[in-house]
């Protein structure tokens, strides 16, 4: 079955260090993968999305990932991290084997230390 | 354009009552989609409509239901409250429905945030 892991329930960094949020999936196939965040108290926001062309993916806010099949990973980076950067961060996959359905890993909260 | 709605933001239900959720999607998408989140369990999805048709449905129980109506806008609907099912419902919306070669990008509303007694 499907599935999405997202290492670390919480990451903190301090503002202007480098955010990693790791995200690992299982597919048999090449899914298109996902990443959201959500504020407090707001819906979830389309950070960026890979749908098999380039691998390497830039999306809002300075955030970018790279899918590397080799690893089935799709881990999110941004080289400097902002004090508005602090929310929750989900990454998702779809594939045929779920019918295109998003599942969802189980978020990271990113803090942000001054 | 204004974004997906959802109405209202904040229920508190008994165990026991029904609840029914409403959707308004983004002006010209037909496609909806409902998701539950909860601290427990993350985002789990419940289903998805397009057309008025569902296409799509998660391992839910049977009270939770669904429709769409002509105007794309959606509800949902929970029978039966039990505890568990205290949840952030999130509502997307997109151009077309999911499926191969569609990547469209799911919009989602602010919540409604239901509390059962």
């Amino acid at each position: 079955a499907q599935s999405v892991t997202q290492l670390g329930s919480h990451v903190s960094v301090s503002e202007g260090a480098l955010v990693l949020l790791r995200c690992n999936y299982s597919s048999s196939v090449p899914p298109y993968l996902f990443w959201y965040v959500q504020y407090p108290n707001q819906g979830l926001q389309l950070l960026l999305k890979y749908t098999s062309a380039a691998t390497l993916v830039k999306g809002i806010n300075g955030f970018e990932a790279e899918f590397k099949k080799s690893e089935t990973s799709f881990h999110l980076t941004k080289p400097s991290a902002h004090m508005r950067d602090a929310a929750e961060y989900f990454c998702a996959v779809s594939e045929e084997d779920s019918n295109y359905q998003l599942i969802w890993g189980a978020g990271t909260k990113l803090i942000i230390k001054p | 354009k204004a974004g997906v709605t959802q109405t209202p933001r904040y229920l508190i239900k008994t165990r026991g009552q029904q609840v029914t959720l409403s959707c308004s999607p983004i002006s010209g998408h037909r496609s909806v989609s409902w998701y539950q989140q909860t601290p427990g369990q993350g985002l789990q999805f419940l289903f998805e409509y397009f057309s008025e048709t569902q296409r799509n449905k998660g391992n839910f129980p049977g009270r939770f239901s669904g429709r769409q109506f002509s105007n794309s806008r959606s509800e949902m609907n929970v029978s039966t409250l039990e505890l568990g099912d205290s949840a952030l419902y999130l509502c997307a919306s997109s151009l077309r429905p999911s499926g191969v070669g569609s990547t469209d990008t799911q919009y989602f509303g602010p919540g409604t945030r239901l509390t059962v007694l």
